[in-house]
């Protein structure tokens, strides 16, 4: 049982190049979110997915896209990496769904993928 | 929208002392709130959370927390510190309806030996 794994861990780009980062769980969690981590400002929600073929918005959603491939898997894509999106971007997963996500669900993340963009 | 204040980005205290990490939080509705625990280079891992069942919370690693609805507040703290609790604190709150989690800002510990 791994439980949220991220692939890649490490990635430089160069400004205006694209990329996804992709995101797995295996606990059968129905909903699954990315953050993005940056010194003195916590986790920023970027975009999330209550249940399977569903996406939503988070907080900083300018300038990615996401897809929910299964139940499993949920990338994150960067069509044209800027400089400020250099970052930790996080991926969790949660056992709630939909309209009825539990308040108390434990997030789950996995180990995070750091983002350089020169 | 609700919202969590970590007082404090750093903290430092020795080994054996107690540990404090702050945080208030303001929502217009009764909360339910989290601290989350970053060890360097990995991901956030639950510490402990507070679902109204009880309003002392005992998490992992001897860690708890009092929820404190006349000061909004929901502060970590540890009897007797550890070097293996140096790491980077998140508290965080939910909110119905919401589907999310908001976060703090994080709050640094360090341990002096």
């Amino acid at each position: 049982n791994a439980g949220v794994t991220q692939t890649p861990k490490f990635q430089v780009l160069k400004t205006g190049q694209s990329m996804t980062l992709q995101c797995a769980q295996d606990m059968n969690h129905n909903s699954m979110y990315w953050y993005r981590q940056d010194p003195g400002m916590g986790l920023r929600l970027i975009y999330y997915s209550a249940s399977e073929g569903t996406t939503d918005k988070g907080e900083v959603p300018n300038g990615y896209n996401v897809s929910r491939l299964n139940k499993r898997e949920f990338s994150l894509r960067l069509e044209s990496a800027a400089p400020s999106q250099t970052s930790v971007y996080f991926c969790a997963s949660s056992l709630g769904q939909g309209a009825w996500v539990s308040l108390t669900d434990t997030q789950y993340f996995g180990p995070g993928t750091r983002l350089t963009v020169l | 929208a609700q919202s969590v204040t970590q007082l404090g980005s750093h903290v430092s205290v020795s080994e054996g002392a107690l540990v404090l990490l702050r945080c208030n939080y303001s929502s217009s509705v009764p909360p339910y709130l989290f601290w989350y625990v970053q060890y360097p280079n990995q991901g956030l891992q639950l510490l402990l959370k507070y679902t109204s069942a009880a309003t002392l919370v005992k998490g992992i690693n001897g860690f708890e927390a009092e929820f404190k609805k006349s000061e909004t507040s929901f502060h970590l703290t540890k009897p007797s510190a550890h070097m293996s609790d140096a790491a980077e604190y998140f508290c965080a709150v939910s909110e119905e309806g919401a589907q999310k989690l908001v976060f703090g800002q994080g709050t640094r510990l360090t341990i002096n030996p």
